[in-house]
C-alpha cells in the first residue's frame, strides 16, 4: 500500500504563473487535507476535502488559491498568479473514512514551491 | 482562533539522556491530540493519537501522557539515541468529528549528540 504521493517534489515558478500541486491519497482514503509550511513557521491548515466536496476551507487565502478532489484522480491545489510570498512547502495528508476516534492522518513528503 | 503551543522550541541532549517536552492546547471542545515525528526531508510520521483524559501511550522508548482538563500533553523519550533527532509535532483535533482539521504546534526540534 503506497503512502500519500505528492508531485512534483520541487516546483519553480516565475511570478504570475500558475502552480498545480497534486496529491494522491493512500488507497481507500477519502479525506484529503492540505497544509502549508512557510519558512521558519509550522504547518498551517489550508483546506479539507472529501471526494467532490470541500468540507473546510477556513485556512485558504481568499484569492488565487483553489483546491479540488475529483471523483477520479488526485487532489489538486492550484495557485494562480503566484507571488514570492507563496514560496513554501505544501503538504498533503489523507485519512480513511469512519475509523473511529483514533483516526490518523498520513502525510506525503510535500511539494516545495519556489517563486522566482 | 485555536492555539497549540509547544515547548521548548529546540533541545540538545547527549546520547543516553532522557528528555521530555510539552504540548499545550485549549481544553474546551477537545476531540483528540496527535503526536508526530518529522525527520528532515521526510514526511511527518504519526506516533500517537490520544483521546481520553489520563491516556498514556508507549512505543518503544517513546511515551506520551494526556491531560485534557488542563490542556497539556507530555512526550517522553527514554535513553535518547542519535536516530531520535527530529522535530516532534503535536496537533489538536477539536469539535465532534474524527476527520476534522488538525491544528499543529510549532514543534520541538530535538538534537541528540553521540
Amino acid at each position: 500500500n503506497a503512502g500519500v504521493m505528492q508531485n512534483p517534489r520541487h516546483l519553480v515558478r516565475r511570478r504570475g504563473q500558475e502552480a498545480r500541486l497534486r496529491c494522491s491519497p493512500m488507497k481507500g482514503h477519502s479525506h484529503v487535507y492540505w497544509y502549508r509550511q512557510l519558512p521558519e513557521e509550522g504547518l498551517k491548515f489550508m483546506v479539507y476535502l472529501q471526494k467532490e466536496n470541500i468540507i473546510d476551507e477556513s485556512g485558504m487565502p481568499k484569492e488565487r488559491f483553489s483546491a479540488e478532489f475529483p471523483k477520479e484522480g488526485p487532489s489538486i491545489l492550484r495557485i494562480q498568479q503566484v507571488v514570492r510570498g507563496d514560496s513554501a512547502a505544501y503538504f498533503c495528508a489523507s485519512s480513511p473514512p469512519n475509523s473511529g476516534e483514533n483516526t490518523e492522518a498520513f502525510f506525503g513528503q510535500g511539494t516545495r514551491l519556489t517563486v522566482v | 482562533i485555536l492555539n497549540v503551543e509547544q515547548s521548548p522550541q529546540s533541545l540538545h541532549v547527549q546520547e543516553g539522556d532522557s528528555t521530555n517536552f510539552t504540548c499545550s492546547f485549549p481544553s474546551s471542545n477537545f476531540y483528540a491530540l496527535h503526536w508526530y515525528r518529522w525527520e528532515t526531508a521526510k514526511s511527518p510520521e504519526a506516533l500517537f493519537v490520544m483521546t481520553l483524559n489520563g491516556d498514556e501511550k508507549k512505543k518503544g522508548r517513546i511515551s506520551a501522557t494526556l491531560n485534557t482538563k488542563e490542556g497539556y500533553s507530555y512526550l517522553y523519550i527514554k535513553g535518547s539515541q542519535p536516530e531520535d533527532s527530529a522535530t516532534y509535532l503535536c496537533a489538536l483535533r477539536s469539535g465532534s468529528s474524527n476527520t476534522g482539521k488538525l491544528i499543529f504546534g510549532q514543534g520541538t526540534t530535538l538534537q541528540v549528540k553521540p
